[in-house]
């Protein structure tokens, strides 16, 4: 098991809300990252938070934010939801140099999100 | 922006046959190929990764190749075992772990 921990594990919410998961990092990482994943498909990124800064963000509307707090915790926010938004939500962590070498990403266990 | 294609999209096999997973990256910039396993219901798991500074990776069952010309590379597991029943995705990245994803193959080992 990796020391990346996501909550809730499960969420339903409704059409039109605004809902916030949550992610540890593993300890001694610096970097999150957030994916999506819908049945079937590969997970998608989102975007990424390194030392407290948006660092890269995918095809995702700005419905889609973030945070990343000073203990490299993180937060992923929807807002408006959606039907298709429902969802596996994945955060991985990583521990980044900076130099753009890329570092092993763990996945926590995911934050399943039923828009109804 | 980066596209990864995976294939097979399923892929059955007995116990003891090997499997073999292949995926083609468009970036050539890309320069960290790592490969996950999905149980269902579970978080993906890296099983095993290369950089583009080396063509070849093994560890026990597990191999992975890297043809950096062809732009592909590709998953190699001997001796299967039930246990190795999963959804694999191979991945690419060319900074900051922000990975691309394949769609997947769903591999079956029959006892």
């Amino acid at each position: 098991e990796t020391g990346v921990t996501q909550s809730p594990t499960h969420l339903i919410k409704t059409r039109g809300q605004q809902v916030t998961l949550r992610c540890s990092s593993q300890s001694g990482h610096n970097t999150v990252s957030w994916y999506q994943q819908a049945l079937g498909q590969g997970p998608q990124f989102i975007f990424q938070y390194y030392r407290e800064e948006e660092n890269g963000r995918g095809n995702f509307p700005p419905r889609f934010s973030g945070l990343q707090f000073p203990n490299y915790s993180s937060e992923l926010n929807v807002n408006a939801l959606e039907l298709d938004d429902s969802a596996l939500y994945l955060c991985a962590s990583s521990l980044e140099g900076g130099q753009g070498w890329d570092a092993e990403a763990f996945f926590g266990q995911g934050t399943r999100l039923t828009v109804v | 922006g980066e596209n990864v294609e995976q294939h097979p999209s399923t892929l059955s096999v007995q116990e003891g046959d090997s499997a073999v997973i292949k995926c083609t990256y468009s970036d050539s910039a890309s320069n960290y190929f790592p490969w996950y396993k999905q149980e269902l219901g579970k978080r993906p798991q890296l099983i095993i990764d290369i950089r583009s500074n080396v063509g070849e990776k093994k560890d026990q069952r597990i191999a992975v190749t890297l043809n950096k010309t062809a732009k592909h590379f590709s998953l190699h597991i001997t001796e299967t075992q039930p246990e190795d029943s999963a959804v694999y995705f191979c991945a690419a990245t060319s900074g900051y772990s922000t990975l691309t994803f394949g769609k997947g193959t769903m591999l079956l080992v029959s006892p």
